[in-house]
């Protein structure tokens, strides 16, 4: 099993619509996840990390789920600039692993 | 907000030519990292580096990788003998906590293309 597995979409949705995403991982040492943003042939950007209680910025509320080995992403009332390929990603050992991305259009 | 600095932002290079990746990373940030991404697939980890030492290594990163830093500042991925098979945007990292907790800040990447 892969480290960190994404649905890879593309996910097309309307402007103000609420999409979620999750992501699933191996190796439930890992101490911390996140999820990053990254636009088309731009480096990844860091959006939020992601707790077990759960936490939110604005639009975007992450969740992790140690049991089931799982972080989700929520985004809500979704705009154009939202469009981007959003990546989990954990820590394992000396580094973050990320997952392959989960693209993201919101269309007009 | 402070940033990462890579150059050159696109680096063209003939197959077996060496080529160096220049970063200078966040100053207060003591935890340093290159990942490369080929077209249309994942961030892949490459080497994290620590205290003048690498910390960890992927498979990827085998003999004809390098990485050093040479004055305090820039941090360099060096690739000895360039293949097809190494053109894809490599990336620089730095973060302030150990293992990337917290989250890394990445530089905008050096295309590399060879020819």
């Amino acid at each position: 099993r892969k480290e960190v597995e994404q649905d890879p979409g593309p996910f097309n949705v309307p402007e103000g619509a609420t999409v979620a995403f999750n992501c699933t991982y191996s190796n439930s040492a890992s101490q911390s996840f996140f999820w990053y943003r990254q636009d088309c042939r731009k480096e990844p950007k860091l959006l939020m990390s992601v707790y077990s209680s759960g936490n939110e910025d604005g639009r975007f509320t992450a969740q992790l789920n140690r049991a089931s080995q799982y972080i989700s992403l929520l985004i809500r009332d979704s705009k154009l600039s939202d469009s981007a390929t959003y990546l989990c990603g954990k820590t394992s050992y000396d580094k973050v692993i990320f997952g392959p991305g989960t693209s993201l259009s919101v269309i007009p | 907000e402070p940033e990462v600095t890579q150059t050159p932002s696109h680096q063209v290079t003939q197959m077996g030519q060496e080529v160096i990746l220049r970063c200078v990373p966040i100053s207060n940030h003591l935890y340093f990292y290159w990942y490369r991404q080929i077209l249309g697939q994942k961030v892949e980890f490459l080497v994290s580096f620590y205290n003048n030492e690498i910390s960890e290594k992927s498979e990827i990163f085998d003999d004809q990788f390098s990485v050093e830093r040479p004055d305090g500042s820039n941090f360099t991925l060096k690739i000895r003998s360039t293949k097809l098979e190494d053109s894809a945007m490599y990336f620089c990292a730095s973060s302030e906590a150990s293992k990337g907790a917290g989250g890394y800040t990445f530089g905008s990447g050096t295309r590399l293309t060879v020819v």
